[in-house]
């Protein structure tokens, strides 16, 4: 079965620290990863998405890094703040399909 | 634009009994999807749709059927309850550009629970 791995479950950070959320895939034919930012009582918000075309992309303060050859990519969050606190998904699909699997979530909790 | 609009926001349900959980959408997206979300597991498919007419199923289809007889709705349907189908009940649609990118959109949810 095709697998989206996402670690941690949940990370505790400082107001200003960075966070850092990882997740693994096993098929090579994912085309698409994006992440979501879902707060509590609401539906997944789409964040910041990349393409196995590029190793790095950045929008503001939150960074996608991508490494093809391990297959796995990861969220940084920089500055954390305490509004980021929510529940963040890795997903991956394939190209020429709608389907996404995705990751098991990521409770992020920043302390002010 | 309200986006992608979910109806009932929560539903109790007893086991045998069925019922449809409700999505629009006002932005002309071609694909719309149900999702399943449950602790520790993120979210599931159900079933999917890439236009008007044609659906297909996802990684947990069973025990739902959808239809999509136009491009802004894509109702989920529950044939007969059960205690396992207990979950937050995700409606997304999307559209792809140019570019490939993907941008999905998602409802507020329904929280449904089966007694």
């Amino acid at each position: 079965q095709q697998q989206v791995k996402q670690s941690p479950q949940s990370l505790i950070v400082q107001k200003g620290g960075i966070s850092i959320i990882n997740c693994a895939y096993e098929n090579t034919a994912f085309d698409y990863f994006p992440w979501y930012q879902q707060f509590p009582g609401k539906g997944p918000a789409l964040l910041i998405a990349i393409r196995p075309d590029v190793s790095e992309k950045k929008e503001g303060r939150f960074t996608i890094s991508f490494n093809k050859s391990a297959k796995q990519f990861s969220l940084h969050i920089m500055d954390s703040q305490p509004g980021d606190s929510a529940t963040y998904f890795c997903a991956a699909s394939s190209p020429g399909t709608y389907k996404y699997i995705f990751g098991t979530g990521t409770r992020l909790k920043v302390l002010a | 634009n309200a986006g992608v609009t979910q109806t009932p926001k929560f539903q109790v349900l007893k086991t045998g009994q069925s019922m449809t959980l409700q999505c629009a959408q006002d932005m002309n997206h071609e694909y719309m999807s149900w999702y399943r979300q449950d602790p520790g597991m993120g979210l599931r498919l159900i079933h999917y749709s890439v236009g008007a007419g044609i659906t297909d199923q996802g990684e947990v289809p069973n025990g739902y059927n959808v239809s999509r007889s136009t491009t802004e709705d894509f109702p989920l349907r529950l044939l007969s309850a059960a205690p396992s189908q207990t979950s937050v009940y995700f409606c997304a649609s999307s559209y792809r550009t140019s570019g490939y990118t993907d941008t999905q959109y998602f409802g507020p949810g329904t929280r449904l629970t089966v007694l």
